[in-house]
Protein backbone atom coordinates (compact mmCIF):
# COMPACT_ATOMS: atom_id res chain seq x y z
CA UNK A 1 0.00 0.00 0.00
CA UNK A 2 1.44 3.58 -0.82
CA UNK A 3 1.85 5.98 1.77
CA UNK A 4 2.51 9.28 1.57
CA UNK A 5 3.66 11.88 4.03
CA UNK A 6 3.62 15.85 4.20
CA UNK A 7 4.15 18.86 6.49
CA UNK A 8 0.97 19.08 8.71
CA UNK A 9 1.12 23.02 8.05
CA UNK A 10 3.52 25.57 6.61
CA UNK A 11 3.44 29.71 7.33
CA UNK A 12 4.78 31.99 4.43
CA UNK A 13 4.88 35.83 3.83
CA UNK A 14 3.33 37.16 0.50
CA UNK A 15 5.71 37.28 -2.31
CA UNK A 16 7.71 34.90 -0.87
CA UNK A 17 8.62 31.27 -3.16
CA UNK A 18 6.81 28.33 -0.71
CA UNK A 19 8.01 24.20 -1.29
CA UNK A 20 5.61 21.68 -0.37
CA UNK A 21 7.25 18.37 -0.01
CA UNK A 22 4.90 15.18 -0.26
CA UNK A 23 7.31 12.16 0.08
CA UNK A 24 5.33 8.70 -1.35
CA UNK A 25 6.33 5.50 -1.63
CA UNK A 26 5.42 2.39 -3.51
CA UNK A 27 3.15 4.55 -5.66
CA UNK A 28 2.01 2.77 -9.20
CA UNK A 29 5.07 2.87 -11.63
CA UNK A 30 2.81 4.39 -14.47
CA UNK A 31 0.68 6.94 -13.03
CA UNK A 32 1.10 10.92 -12.60
CA UNK A 33 1.70 12.87 -9.28
CA UNK A 34 -1.41 15.74 -8.84
CA UNK A 35 -1.22 18.03 -6.83
CA UNK A 36 -4.78 20.14 -5.40
CA UNK A 37 -5.15 23.38 -3.64
CA UNK A 38 -8.58 23.23 -1.22
CA UNK A 39 -10.53 25.57 0.12
CA UNK A 40 -12.72 25.39 3.31
CA UNK A 41 -16.61 24.85 1.73
CA UNK A 42 -14.97 24.12 -1.57
CA UNK A 43 -13.86 20.37 -3.38
CA UNK A 44 -10.04 20.21 -4.44
CA UNK A 45 -9.03 22.04 -7.38
CA UNK A 46 -6.21 20.90 -9.76
CA UNK A 47 -2.72 22.29 -9.61
CA UNK A 48 0.17 20.43 -11.51
CA UNK A 49 0.25 16.82 -12.27
CA UNK A 50 3.58 15.16 -13.73
CA UNK A 51 5.38 12.15 -13.88
CA UNK A 52 9.11 12.64 -13.80
CA UNK A 53 11.90 16.01 -13.59
CA UNK A 54 10.19 18.96 -13.84
CA UNK A 55 6.68 20.20 -14.65
CA UNK A 56 5.87 24.24 -14.73
CA UNK A 57 2.45 25.92 -15.55
CA UNK A 58 0.82 29.45 -15.03
CA UNK A 59 0.57 28.99 -11.29
CA UNK A 60 3.84 26.50 -9.97
CA UNK A 61 6.37 24.05 -10.83
CA UNK A 62 6.31 20.56 -9.75
CA UNK A 63 9.71 18.69 -9.11
CA UNK A 64 9.88 14.57 -8.91
CA UNK A 65 13.15 13.23 -8.60
CA UNK A 66 14.25 10.11 -10.46
CA UNK A 67 12.89 7.63 -7.81
CA UNK A 68 9.42 8.88 -7.73
CA UNK A 69 10.09 8.54 -4.14
CA UNK A 70 9.12 12.38 -3.56
CA UNK A 71 7.81 15.76 -5.36
CA UNK A 72 7.80 19.09 -4.26
CA UNK A 73 5.24 21.69 -4.93
CA UNK A 74 6.73 25.26 -5.80
CA UNK A 75 4.46 28.22 -5.96
CA UNK A 76 6.45 31.39 -6.58
CA UNK A 77 5.49 34.84 -4.84
CA UNK A 78 2.49 33.39 -2.62
CA UNK A 79 -0.33 36.44 -1.83
CA UNK A 80 -2.95 35.71 0.49
CA UNK A 81 -5.54 34.13 -1.94
CA UNK A 82 -3.17 31.30 -1.87
CA UNK A 83 -3.87 30.42 2.19
CA UNK A 84 -5.67 26.89 1.68
CA UNK A 85 -4.72 23.03 1.97
CA UNK A 86 -2.77 21.59 -0.58
CA UNK A 87 -2.81 17.52 -1.32
CA UNK A 88 -0.82 15.43 -3.25
CA UNK A 89 -2.23 12.46 -5.02
CA UNK A 90 -1.06 9.45 -5.98
CA UNK A 91 -1.35 6.09 -7.36
CA UNK A 92 -1.18 2.97 -5.87
CA UNK A 93 1.49 0.59 -6.30
CA UNK A 94 0.91 -3.28 -7.06
CA UNK A 95 -1.28 -5.11 -9.44
CA UNK A 96 -3.76 -5.50 -7.21
CA UNK A 97 -3.93 -1.98 -6.42
CA UNK A 98 -4.12 -0.29 -9.61
CA UNK A 99 -6.69 2.44 -9.85
CA UNK A 100 -6.60 3.28 -6.14
CA UNK A 101 -5.51 6.66 -5.24
CA UNK A 102 -3.93 7.74 -2.55
CA UNK A 103 -4.12 11.42 -0.91
CA UNK A 104 -1.56 12.92 1.09
CA UNK A 105 -2.75 13.94 4.52
CA UNK A 106 -2.95 17.79 3.96
CA UNK A 107 -0.57 21.11 3.50
CA UNK A 108 -2.22 23.78 5.57
CA UNK A 109 -0.32 27.08 4.01
CA UNK A 110 -0.82 30.27 5.64
CA UNK A 111 0.19 33.41 3.88
CA UNK A 112 0.55 36.56 5.88
CA UNK A 113 0.88 39.67 4.82
CA UNK B 1 -19.56 24.58 -19.02
CA UNK B 2 -21.77 23.44 -15.82
CA UNK B 3 -19.57 22.18 -13.23
CA UNK B 4 -19.64 19.36 -11.01
CA UNK B 5 -23.32 19.33 -9.13
CA UNK B 6 -23.77 17.07 -6.07
CA UNK B 7 -27.48 16.76 -4.11
CA UNK B 8 -27.80 17.24 -1.40
CA UNK B 9 -25.21 20.16 -0.22
CA UNK B 10 -26.29 18.79 4.00
CA UNK B 11 -28.25 16.37 5.64
CA UNK B 12 -28.29 14.53 8.43
CA UNK B 13 -29.35 11.12 9.18
CA UNK B 14 -29.84 9.02 12.32
CA UNK B 15 -27.49 5.87 13.06
CA UNK B 16 -28.88 3.08 10.83
CA UNK B 17 -30.12 4.83 8.49
CA UNK B 18 -29.12 4.59 4.97
CA UNK B 19 -28.52 8.13 2.08
CA UNK B 20 -28.36 8.46 -1.26
CA UNK B 21 -26.10 11.32 -2.33
CA UNK B 22 -26.10 12.47 -6.25
CA UNK B 23 -23.26 13.94 -8.79
CA UNK B 24 -23.82 15.10 -11.63
CA UNK B 25 -20.54 15.15 -13.74
CA UNK B 26 -19.33 17.75 -16.03
CA UNK B 27 -20.64 17.23 -19.76
CA UNK B 28 -18.68 14.92 -22.10
CA UNK B 29 -16.94 13.28 -18.78
CA UNK B 30 -17.45 9.86 -18.78
CA UNK B 31 -15.62 8.97 -15.20
CA UNK B 32 -17.01 9.35 -11.86
CA UNK B 33 -14.74 9.15 -9.05
CA UNK B 34 -16.28 9.52 -4.58
CA UNK B 35 -14.12 10.12 -1.90
CA UNK B 36 -14.61 10.34 1.66
CA UNK B 37 -13.54 13.41 3.81
CA UNK B 38 -12.95 13.70 7.64
CA UNK B 39 -10.64 15.68 9.45
CA UNK B 40 -9.27 12.46 11.02
CA UNK B 41 -8.89 10.34 8.01
CA UNK B 42 -8.47 13.25 5.49
CA UNK B 43 -9.38 12.42 2.08
CA UNK B 44 -10.15 9.03 0.85
CA UNK B 45 -10.96 7.29 -2.20
CA UNK B 46 -14.22 5.03 -2.18
CA UNK B 47 -14.88 4.12 -5.81
CA UNK B 48 -14.62 5.08 -9.28
CA UNK B 49 -17.31 4.59 -12.07
CA UNK B 50 -16.53 4.15 -15.78
CA UNK B 51 -19.13 3.79 -18.35
CA UNK B 52 -21.60 2.56 -15.87
CA UNK B 53 -18.94 0.48 -14.15
CA UNK B 54 -17.23 0.27 -11.19
CA UNK B 55 -13.41 0.41 -12.05
CA UNK B 56 -11.64 0.81 -8.53
CA UNK B 57 -12.55 0.54 -4.84
CA UNK B 58 -10.74 1.76 -1.76
CA UNK B 59 -10.91 0.23 1.14
CA UNK B 60 -14.34 0.99 2.57
CA UNK B 61 -17.00 -1.68 3.48
CA UNK B 62 -19.45 -3.08 1.65
CA UNK B 63 -22.18 -0.54 3.25
CA UNK B 64 -20.74 1.71 0.55
CA UNK B 65 -21.65 0.94 -2.41
CA UNK B 66 -22.53 3.22 -5.65
CA UNK B 67 -23.60 3.24 -9.54
CA UNK B 68 -23.46 4.94 -12.75
CA UNK B 69 -25.91 5.81 -15.24
CA UNK B 70 -25.58 5.61 -19.02
CA UNK B 71 -25.97 9.57 -18.91
CA UNK B 72 -22.87 9.18 -16.49
CA UNK B 73 -24.95 10.63 -13.97
CA UNK B 74 -24.20 9.13 -10.53
CA UNK B 75 -24.99 7.97 -7.34
CA UNK B 76 -23.70 6.52 -3.95
CA UNK B 77 -24.97 5.16 -1.32
CA UNK B 78 -24.48 4.27 1.93
CA UNK B 79 -26.54 1.65 4.26
CA UNK B 80 -27.09 1.25 8.08
CA UNK B 81 -25.33 4.42 8.88
CA UNK B 82 -22.68 4.85 11.43
CA UNK B 83 -21.62 7.86 13.84
CA UNK B 84 -18.19 7.93 11.71
CA UNK B 85 -19.91 8.07 8.70
CA UNK B 86 -20.33 11.90 8.98
CA UNK B 87 -17.96 13.61 6.91
CA UNK B 88 -18.08 15.32 3.61
CA UNK B 89 -18.51 13.35 0.47
CA UNK B 90 -17.01 14.41 -2.52
CA UNK B 91 -17.36 13.31 -6.00
CA UNK B 92 -14.84 14.28 -9.48
CA UNK B 93 -15.69 13.73 -12.67
CA UNK B 94 -12.73 13.47 -15.44
CA UNK B 95 -12.60 12.73 -19.47
CA UNK B 96 -11.37 8.90 -18.38
CA UNK B 97 -9.52 7.49 -15.28
CA UNK B 98 -9.25 9.43 -12.06
CA UNK B 99 -6.34 11.72 -11.45
CA UNK B 100 -2.66 9.97 -11.31
CA UNK B 101 -3.90 7.84 -14.67
CA UNK B 102 -3.34 9.28 -18.08
CA UNK B 103 -4.32 12.91 -18.38
CA UNK B 104 -6.29 12.36 -14.95
CA UNK B 105 -7.22 15.82 -14.42
CA UNK B 106 -9.75 15.54 -11.78
CA UNK B 107 -13.01 18.19 -11.67
CA UNK B 108 -14.49 18.22 -7.85
CA UNK B 109 -17.22 18.96 -7.14
CA UNK B 110 -18.72 21.59 -3.56
CA UNK B 111 -19.69 18.12 -1.69
CA UNK B 112 -22.09 17.03 0.70
CA UNK B 113 -21.84 17.11 4.09
CA UNK B 114 -23.18 14.44 6.04
CA UNK B 115 -24.30 14.22 9.56
CA UNK B 116 -25.26 10.68 11.43
CA UNK B 117 -26.71 11.34 14.36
Amino acid sequence: LAKTTQPISMDSYEGQEVNITCSHNNIATNDYITWYQQFPSQGPRFIIQGYKTKVTNEVASLFIPADRKSSTLSLPRVSLSDTAVYYCLVGDGGSSNTGKLIFGQGTTLQVKP
Amino acid sequence: KAGVTQTPRYLIKTRGQQVTLSCSPISGHRSVSWYQQTPGQGLQFLFEYFSETQRNKGNFPGRFSGRQFSNSRSEMNVSTLELGDSALYLCASSLDGPGGTNTGELFFGEGSRLTVL
